[in-house]
Parts: structure tokens; sequence; C-alpha cells
């Protein structure tokens, strides 16, 4: 089993609804990072957090400590939201430890 | 503008030609980090430097080399590269470990023919 499980691994939508991804993880943690990943390639830092919940824009995420779990959520999702998310955590046992989930594949169709 | 640029972006190479691809942060970071990325095998850690002359192996360090020289410049040398290191390749770095945001560099994408 993964330390990082993601879901769902893939996700379309239409335009204007609202999208929730998951990550549920299993190790301590010291912080939980959401990432997008647009097609081409390039990986940009979207979250992190150590506890609660964090907003920019239309996108929202929540992290439970005691449930090991985080969501990132997405209002009125849009076609330039379409991208790979990825759920990242830093291990609070190891100083310079990064353990990826594999991705959730977004896309929004107009 | 704060970046980290990694080169070359495409490389085509023949199994056994060393190889080097180069990162560079402008913002200061002690930590930097080089990962591949697979199909179905996310992101994993390949090396990574707590600051210069200091670094550590990841999760898959095997046919890699890492040297830091300089706070900015981390490259990432294939001393005989193989098939079997064709992937996407990311350096990123951060201020510190893994509690601080982390920025990635375009990617590289070789092929080992």
């Amino acid at each position: 089993k993964n330390e990082v499980e993601q879901s769902p691994q893939n996700l379309t939508a239409q335009e204007g609804e609202f999208i929730t991804i998951n990550c549920s993880y299993s190790v301590g943690i010291s912080a939980l990072h959401w990432l997008q990943q647009h097609p081409g390639g390039g990986i940009v830092s979207l979250f992190m957090l150590s506890s609660g919940k964090k907003k920019h824009g239309r996108l929202i995420a929540t992290i439970n400590i005691q449930e090991k779990h985080s969501s990132l959520h997405i209002t009125a999702s849009h076609p330039r939201d379409s991208a790979v998310y990825i759920c990242a955590v830093g291990l609070i046992t190891s100083t310079d430890k990064l353990i990826f989930g594999t991705g959730t594949r977004l896309q929004v169709f107009p | 503008e704060a970046q980290v640029t990694q080169n070359p972006r495409y490389l085509i190479t023949v199994t056994g030609k060393k190889l080097t691809v180069t990162c560079s942060q402008n913002m200061n970071h002690e930590y930097m980090s080089w990962y591949r990325q697979d199909p179905g095998l996310g992101l994993r850690q390949i090396y990574y430097s707590m600051n210069v002359e200091v670094t550590d192996k990841g999760d898959v360090p095997e046919g890699y080399k890492v040297s830091r020289k300089e706070k900015r410049n981390f490259p990432l040398i294939l001393e005989s590269p193989s098939p079997n290191q064709t992937s996407l390749y990311f350096c990123a770095s951060s201020a510190d470990r893994g509690r601080y945001e982390q920025y990635f560099g375009p990617g590289t994408r070789l092929t080992v023919t």
C-alpha cells in the first residue's frame, strides 16, 4: 500500500462544477503539499498545509491531521483547470523527504 | 522573478554517453533536489542537497551523481546512461526541507536509446 493515496485517479467535469480531489496518507507528516501539473509538464505549488484550511481564488485545500486526510476543492471549474493534481507529504520522521501521490488527472469540458 | 531553470529541456542520447542536466535557482534556497517522473509511479526523489557540499541519496539514486559546489546550482550527472533512465526529470528547491513551498524547474525530458 502506498503511503500517499489519491482519489479519484481520473476525473472529468463540466465547466462550472464543484470538484473535490482527495488525499489520504498513512505516515506522520510535517506538512502536506498540493501541486498542479499542466500538460507539457511544469509543476506549480498550489498549497502547503500543516493544519486547517487555505483558500486561493477558486481553490480551497483542507487537512484533517487526526484522520490523515486532505481535500482539494475547485469551485466553478473551468477548462483551464484541466491538469494533474498531485498530493505530497513531508515526513515528520525524515528531515528531507517528500513522498508523492501518483496524481489525479482532471479534465474540465466546456 | 523567482525561478528554477533546467537545461536542456529535451535530450535524446545513446547508451553510455555521459551527460549533465543543469539546475539553477535564484532564490537563495538551501534545499535542492532532483526527481524523476514515470507513468504510474509518480515523482521519486533521486538525490537532494541541504546546502553547499551536503548531498544525500533519495529513493532511486542508482546511476546518478550530483554535486553542490555553489548554493544556486545543483547539476545531475548520468555517467553512463541506460534506457531505463529514460524519464522526465525535475529539479526543485525550497527554503528548507519538506515543510516549505517547493519550487520546480520546467522539467527535462530525457530519452536514452
